[in-house]
């Protein structure tokens, strides 16, 4: 596609419910990235992947939040047993190869958890 | 670890003048890459300036141009006949040159008065 495609743009889970946002990359991209991005606060790292090779999770709040890109193109972010505290915009972001520092960011997911 | 501090949470310039905004940041790498990026309410984050640290010139693009001071860790952005479509959320991020992942500020609301 023409850009980083997110959906769904808005999410509202009960507390205690499972989410997935996903994210479709600009076709091409070999590395792409999440960011959670709280209120009035700037984008942070949650996890990379090279191709379909997660290569860095240490952004990665707990063990409820999985991300997983099985082709190498479109990434799930998946968090189990949502908590108010996870209620963010999630950014995905593509960039062509690695060391490439120019990244495409989606519009991003806007979670609410109630 | 990384830090990027922008210590301005709101702006505000009249069209037609020009703006500064200020960024910091702390690192150990001798080489890295800083950018300022654009948040208009849409949430897609846009590259507005990019300046890789070993070049002493500092960036220009249009409008927009940065005041690098790789010595006191500075990057700042100015912006030069603010136009109504300026105003968005500005943050400044930090890359360091062996992994494509960004350290983002809080960023810096820009808001241009007609």
């Amino acid at each position: 596609g023409a850009g980083v495609s997110q959906s769904p743009r808005y999410k509202v889970a009960k507390r205690g419910q499972d989410v997935a946002l996903r994210c479709d990359p600009i076709s091409g991209h070999v590395s792409l990235f999440w960011y959670q991005q709280a209120l009035g606060q700037g984008p942070e790292f949650l996890t990379y992947f090279q191709n379909e090779a997660q290569l860095d999770k240490s952004g990665l709040p707990s063990d409820r939040f999985f991300a997983e890109r099985p082709e190498g193109s479109v990434s799930t972010l998946k968090i189990q047993r949502t908590q108010q505290e996870d209620s963010a915009v999630y950014l995905c972001a593509s960039s062509l190869t690695i060391g490439v520092t120019e990244a495409f960011f989606g519009q991003g997911t806007r979670l609410t958890v109630v | 670890a990384q830090t990027v501090t922008q210590s301005q949470p709101e702006m505000s310039v009249q069209e037609a003048e020009t703006v500064t905004l200020s960024c910091t940041y702390d690192t150990s790498e001798s080489n890295y890459y800083l950018f300022w990026y654009k948040q208009p309410p849409s949430r897609q984050m846009i590259l507005v300036i990019r300046q890789e640290a070993y070049k002493q010139q500092n960036a220009t693009e249009n409008r927009f141009s940065v005041n690098f001071q790789k010595a006191a860790k500075s990057f700042s952005l100015k912006i030069s006949d603010s136009q109504l479509g300026d105003t968005a959320m500005y943050f400044c991020a930090f890359m360091k040159q062996t992994r494509n992942q960004f350290y983002f500020g809080t960023g810096t609301s820009l808001t241009v008065i007609p």
